[in-house]
Protein backbone atom coordinates (compact mmCIF):
# COMPACT_ATOMS: atom_id res chain seq x y z
CA UNK A 1 0.00 0.00 0.00
CA UNK A 2 1.47 3.41 -0.93
CA UNK A 3 2.52 5.40 2.38
CA UNK A 4 3.83 9.03 3.18
CA UNK A 5 7.60 8.69 4.15
CA UNK A 6 9.52 10.83 6.26
CA UNK A 7 12.98 11.39 7.10
CA UNK A 8 14.95 11.61 9.75
CA UNK A 9 12.98 10.33 11.96
CA UNK A 10 14.75 12.13 14.69
CA UNK A 11 16.72 15.05 14.39
CA UNK A 12 19.05 16.72 17.07
CA UNK A 13 20.08 19.99 16.09
CA UNK A 14 21.78 23.23 18.40
CA UNK A 15 19.81 26.37 18.37
CA UNK A 16 20.56 28.72 15.26
CA UNK A 17 21.04 25.72 12.95
CA UNK A 18 19.41 25.28 9.66
CA UNK A 19 17.60 22.27 9.53
CA UNK A 20 15.28 20.28 6.66
CA UNK A 21 12.88 17.44 7.34
CA UNK A 22 11.98 15.80 4.06
CA UNK A 23 9.06 14.00 3.22
CA UNK A 24 8.10 11.87 0.22
CA UNK A 25 4.27 11.98 -0.50
CA UNK A 26 2.17 9.50 -2.09
CA UNK A 27 3.31 9.57 -5.86
CA UNK A 28 -0.34 10.45 -7.57
CA UNK A 29 -1.32 13.43 -4.91
CA UNK A 30 -1.56 16.36 -5.57
CA UNK A 31 -1.92 18.30 -2.20
CA UNK A 32 0.73 18.91 0.38
CA UNK A 33 0.81 19.46 4.03
CA UNK A 34 3.44 19.98 7.20
CA UNK A 35 2.09 19.85 10.63
CA UNK A 36 3.40 19.92 13.95
CA UNK A 37 2.30 18.48 17.57
CA UNK A 38 4.33 19.34 20.18
CA UNK A 39 4.50 16.96 22.55
CA UNK A 40 1.19 15.53 24.11
CA UNK A 41 -0.42 18.56 22.64
CA UNK A 42 -2.75 19.45 19.50
CA UNK A 43 -2.11 18.97 15.78
CA UNK A 44 -1.19 22.27 14.28
CA UNK A 45 -1.16 23.00 10.82
CA UNK A 46 1.69 24.84 9.33
CA UNK A 47 1.45 25.23 5.35
CA UNK A 48 -0.62 23.26 2.33
CA UNK A 49 0.92 23.47 -1.20
CA UNK A 50 -0.72 22.61 -4.74
CA UNK A 51 0.77 22.87 -7.94
CA UNK A 52 4.29 24.22 -6.84
CA UNK A 53 3.07 26.61 -4.56
CA UNK A 54 2.11 27.56 -1.39
CA UNK A 55 -1.85 27.62 -0.90
CA UNK A 56 -2.46 28.20 3.01
CA UNK A 57 0.26 28.90 5.57
CA UNK A 58 -0.85 29.08 9.32
CA UNK A 59 0.87 32.06 11.73
CA UNK A 60 3.22 29.70 12.89
CA UNK A 61 4.86 29.91 8.99
CA UNK A 62 6.67 32.50 9.47
CA UNK A 63 9.81 34.21 7.76
CA UNK A 64 12.08 31.07 9.42
CA UNK A 65 10.07 28.33 7.25
CA UNK A 66 9.97 27.24 3.53
CA UNK A 67 8.39 24.18 1.65
CA UNK A 68 9.82 23.23 -1.24
CA UNK A 69 9.16 20.80 -3.99
CA UNK A 70 12.18 20.23 -5.61
CA UNK A 71 12.05 16.92 -8.16
CA UNK A 72 8.73 16.26 -8.32
CA UNK A 73 8.85 13.70 -5.14
CA UNK A 74 10.27 14.90 -2.65
CA UNK A 75 8.64 17.52 -0.59
CA UNK A 76 10.71 19.56 2.49
CA UNK A 77 10.18 22.15 5.28
CA UNK A 78 13.47 23.97 5.87
CA UNK A 79 13.72 25.88 9.26
CA UNK A 80 16.32 28.25 8.39
CA UNK A 81 17.37 29.13 11.94
CA UNK A 82 15.72 26.93 14.90
CA UNK A 83 14.71 27.97 18.23
CA UNK A 84 13.99 25.86 21.31
CA UNK A 85 9.97 26.06 20.66
CA UNK A 86 11.11 24.84 17.74
CA UNK A 87 10.97 21.62 19.12
CA UNK A 88 8.23 19.26 18.20
CA UNK A 89 7.02 16.30 15.79
CA UNK A 90 6.68 17.15 12.35
CA UNK A 91 3.87 15.19 10.35
CA UNK A 92 4.20 15.19 6.32
CA UNK A 93 0.43 14.77 5.01
CA UNK A 94 -0.38 14.20 1.03
CA UNK A 95 -3.96 14.03 -0.39
CA UNK A 96 -5.45 12.31 -3.75
CA UNK A 97 -5.57 12.95 -7.29
CA UNK A 98 -9.58 12.60 -7.23
CA UNK A 99 -10.14 14.14 -3.89
CA UNK A 100 -12.10 12.26 -1.41
CA UNK A 101 -10.87 14.18 1.70
CA UNK A 102 -8.61 11.46 3.37
CA UNK A 103 -5.07 12.78 4.13
CA UNK A 104 -2.26 10.69 4.38
CA UNK A 105 0.29 10.94 6.70
CA UNK A 106 4.00 9.92 7.39
CA UNK A 107 5.27 8.21 10.86
CA UNK A 108 6.89 12.01 11.11
CA UNK A 109 10.18 13.74 11.74
CA UNK A 110 10.91 14.57 15.90
CA UNK A 111 12.94 17.32 15.67
CA UNK A 112 14.95 18.27 19.03
CA UNK A 113 16.53 21.72 19.08
CA UNK A 114 18.97 22.45 22.11
CA UNK B 1 -10.38 29.28 15.33
CA UNK B 2 -11.60 27.02 12.91
CA UNK B 3 -10.59 23.82 14.04
CA UNK B 4 -12.81 21.19 15.99
CA UNK B 5 -12.48 21.17 19.40
CA UNK B 6 -13.01 17.45 21.21
CA UNK B 7 -14.71 16.28 24.08
CA UNK B 8 -13.68 15.18 26.78
CA UNK B 9 -10.13 15.92 26.63
CA UNK B 10 -9.21 12.27 28.08
CA UNK B 11 -11.27 9.04 28.65
CA UNK B 12 -10.85 5.71 30.37
CA UNK B 13 -13.05 2.87 30.08
CA UNK B 14 -12.61 -0.84 30.17
CA UNK B 15 -12.46 -3.38 27.72
CA UNK B 16 -15.93 -4.15 26.28
CA UNK B 17 -17.38 -0.47 27.01
CA UNK B 18 -18.57 1.54 24.30
CA UNK B 19 -16.26 5.03 23.90
CA UNK B 20 -18.22 8.00 22.65
CA UNK B 21 -16.19 11.33 21.68
CA UNK B 22 -17.47 14.53 20.58
CA UNK B 23 -16.07 17.05 18.28
CA UNK B 24 -17.54 21.01 17.82
CA UNK B 25 -16.59 23.00 15.44
CA UNK B 26 -17.44 26.85 14.13
CA UNK B 27 -17.67 27.17 10.85
CA UNK B 28 -19.79 25.52 7.76
CA UNK B 29 -18.16 22.19 6.69
CA UNK B 30 -18.88 20.38 3.96
CA UNK B 31 -17.05 17.34 5.47
CA UNK B 32 -16.14 16.28 9.00
CA UNK B 33 -13.30 14.05 9.69
CA UNK B 34 -12.01 11.24 11.97
CA UNK B 35 -7.99 10.50 12.61
CA UNK B 36 -6.41 8.08 15.17
CA UNK B 37 -3.07 8.61 16.52
CA UNK B 38 -1.12 5.71 18.20
CA UNK B 39 1.33 7.73 20.58
CA UNK B 40 4.04 8.75 18.69
CA UNK B 41 3.14 7.75 15.39
CA UNK B 42 1.28 9.64 12.17
CA UNK B 43 -2.24 10.05 12.07
CA UNK B 44 -4.82 7.39 10.34
CA UNK B 45 -8.03 8.44 8.67
CA UNK B 46 -11.29 6.71 10.14
CA UNK B 47 -13.85 7.89 8.72
CA UNK B 48 -15.38 10.86 6.95
CA UNK B 49 -18.75 12.13 7.17
CA UNK B 50 -19.92 14.59 4.52
CA UNK B 51 -22.24 17.55 5.37
CA UNK B 52 -25.33 16.06 3.88
CA UNK B 53 -25.08 12.81 6.02
CA UNK B 54 -26.33 12.51 9.51
CA UNK B 55 -24.77 9.23 10.59
CA UNK B 56 -21.89 6.67 9.09
CA UNK B 57 -21.08 3.21 10.40
CA UNK B 58 -17.38 1.78 9.24
CA UNK B 59 -17.06 -1.54 11.56
CA UNK B 60 -17.04 -0.74 14.98
CA UNK B 61 -17.32 2.79 14.47
CA UNK B 62 -20.43 5.01 14.51
CA UNK B 63 -20.02 8.79 13.95
CA UNK B 64 -22.81 11.36 13.94
CA UNK B 65 -22.50 14.95 12.22
CA UNK B 66 -25.43 17.41 13.46
CA UNK B 67 -24.73 20.78 11.02
CA UNK B 68 -27.33 22.02 12.99
CA UNK B 69 -25.33 22.76 16.20
CA UNK B 70 -22.09 22.25 14.58
CA UNK B 71 -21.10 19.21 16.21
CA UNK B 72 -19.80 15.82 15.37
CA UNK B 73 -19.34 12.29 17.61
CA UNK B 74 -17.47 9.30 17.28
CA UNK B 75 -18.82 6.05 18.93
CA UNK B 76 -16.38 3.41 19.14
CA UNK B 77 -18.38 0.11 20.30
CA UNK B 78 -17.29 -2.74 22.28
CA UNK B 79 -14.03 -1.29 22.92
CA UNK B 80 -10.57 -2.89 22.72
CA UNK B 81 -7.54 -2.13 24.69
CA UNK B 82 -5.88 -1.90 21.41
CA UNK B 83 -8.11 1.12 20.59
CA UNK B 84 -6.26 2.81 22.97
CA UNK B 85 -5.05 6.17 21.08
CA UNK B 86 -5.43 9.70 20.43
CA UNK B 87 -8.62 10.46 18.39
CA UNK B 88 -9.05 13.71 16.29
CA UNK B 89 -11.31 15.25 14.66
CA UNK B 90 -10.94 17.77 11.22
CA UNK B 91 -12.51 20.08 9.59
CA UNK B 92 -11.84 21.85 6.18
CA UNK B 93 -11.33 25.24 6.06
CA UNK B 94 -14.94 27.10 4.83
CA UNK B 95 -13.45 28.85 1.80
CA UNK B 96 -10.47 25.85 0.71
CA UNK B 97 -12.25 22.67 1.11
CA UNK B 98 -8.25 20.79 0.63
CA UNK B 99 -7.08 22.47 4.07
CA UNK B 100 -7.70 20.58 7.31
CA UNK B 101 -7.31 21.80 10.08
CA UNK B 102 -7.15 19.42 14.00
CA UNK B 103 -8.51 19.97 16.93
CA UNK B 104 -6.56 18.87 20.05
CA UNK B 105 -8.00 15.34 20.25
CA UNK B 106 -9.48 12.98 22.98
CA UNK B 107 -7.19 10.56 24.92
CA UNK B 108 -8.94 7.22 24.87
CA UNK B 109 -7.20 4.47 27.56
CA UNK B 110 -9.28 1.06 27.30
CA UNK B 111 -8.13 -1.05 30.70
CA UNK B 112 -8.14 -4.78 29.84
Amino acid sequence: EPEVTQTPSHQVTQMGQEVILRCVPISNHLYFYWYRQILGQKVEFLVSFYNNEISEKSEIFDDQFSVERPDGSNFTLKIRSTKLEDSAMYFCASSGVNWAGELFFGEGSRLTVL
Amino acid sequence: SQQGEEDPQALSIQEGENATMNCSYKTSINNLQWYRQNSGRGLVHLILIRSNEREKHSGRLRVTLDTSKKSSSLLITASRAADTASYFCATPLEYNNNDMRFGAGTRLTVKP
